[in-house]
């Protein structure tokens, strides 16, 4: 398996643009799971997935920021307008999620998308 | 809510010494608890977890970790280090959502 596979793997945009980060899960996985790496704040929870579904966004920082995943294999984190503070490393991450009783959560790392945003 | 407290963000050691990386959690529900690893501009890797059952838990490269439920402790240990181990280690506490250290930075020196 190739792994947690995510693009782009850099990225420079100006402020105000729209940022489009996409990340494809590993196969057989059942969730996905967005998070931010700063300095400041460390790794960060933004969202996940669940089965495709959005089941806890309350990491997502304003309505300037949202996610997608239309189907098991694609997801995307969007950032429309970008702002300088939004500069940061963004992993996306998948796990087997077992059910509600199915105990821990072990989550494989994509290598990261690093957002700088002039 | 959990939370978890790394408290030291930067550990300096020579290679082949001793190393002991300090992780202290909090949970008002079931304990799990891991320990990654992130080498520079890589994403993190799972080095072990503790589910349940036996409180000491080995992992990849040698590393292990003991689970102390009196003092709600998670630390990570390494008899002897070396320079390829230089990274960021980060322990993480939770079960659907994994809820992450700040991170110690370990500087293996020769």
């Amino acid at each position: 398996d190739a792994g947690v596979i995510q693009s782009p793997r850099h990225e420079v945009t100006e402020m105000g643009q729209e940022v489009t980060l996409r990340c494809k899960p590993i196969s057989g996985h059942n969730s996905l799971f967005w998070y931010r790496q700063t300095m400041m704040r460390g790794l960060e929870l933004l969202i996940y997935f669940n089965n495709n579904v959005p089941i806890d966004d309350s990491g997502m920082p304003e309505d300037r920021f949202s996610a997608k995943m239309p189907n098991a294999s694609f997801s995307t984190l969007k950032i429309q307008p970008s702002e300088p503070r939004d500069s940061a490393v963004y992993f996306c991450a998948s796990s087997l999620m077992l059910g509600a009783a199915g105990g821990a959560n072990v989550l494989t790392f994509g290598a990261g998308s690093r957002l700088t945003v002039l | 809510a959990q939370s978890v407290t790394q408290l030291d963000s930067q550990v300096p050691v020579f290679e082949e010494a001793p190393v002991e990386l300090r992780c202290n959690y909090s949970s008002s529900v079931s304990v799990y608890l891991f320990w990654y690893v992130q080498y520079p501009n890589q994403g993190l890797q799972l080095l072990l977890k503790y589910l349940s059952g036996s409180t000491l838990v080995k992992g990849i490269n040698g590393f292990e970790a003991e689970f102390n439920k009196s003092q709600t402790s998670f630390h990570l240990r390494k008899p002897s280090v070396h320079i390829s181990d230089t990274a960021e280690y980060f322990c993480a506490v939770g079960a659907k959502k994994l809820v992450f250290g700040t991170g110690t930075r370990l500087l293996v020196s020769p």
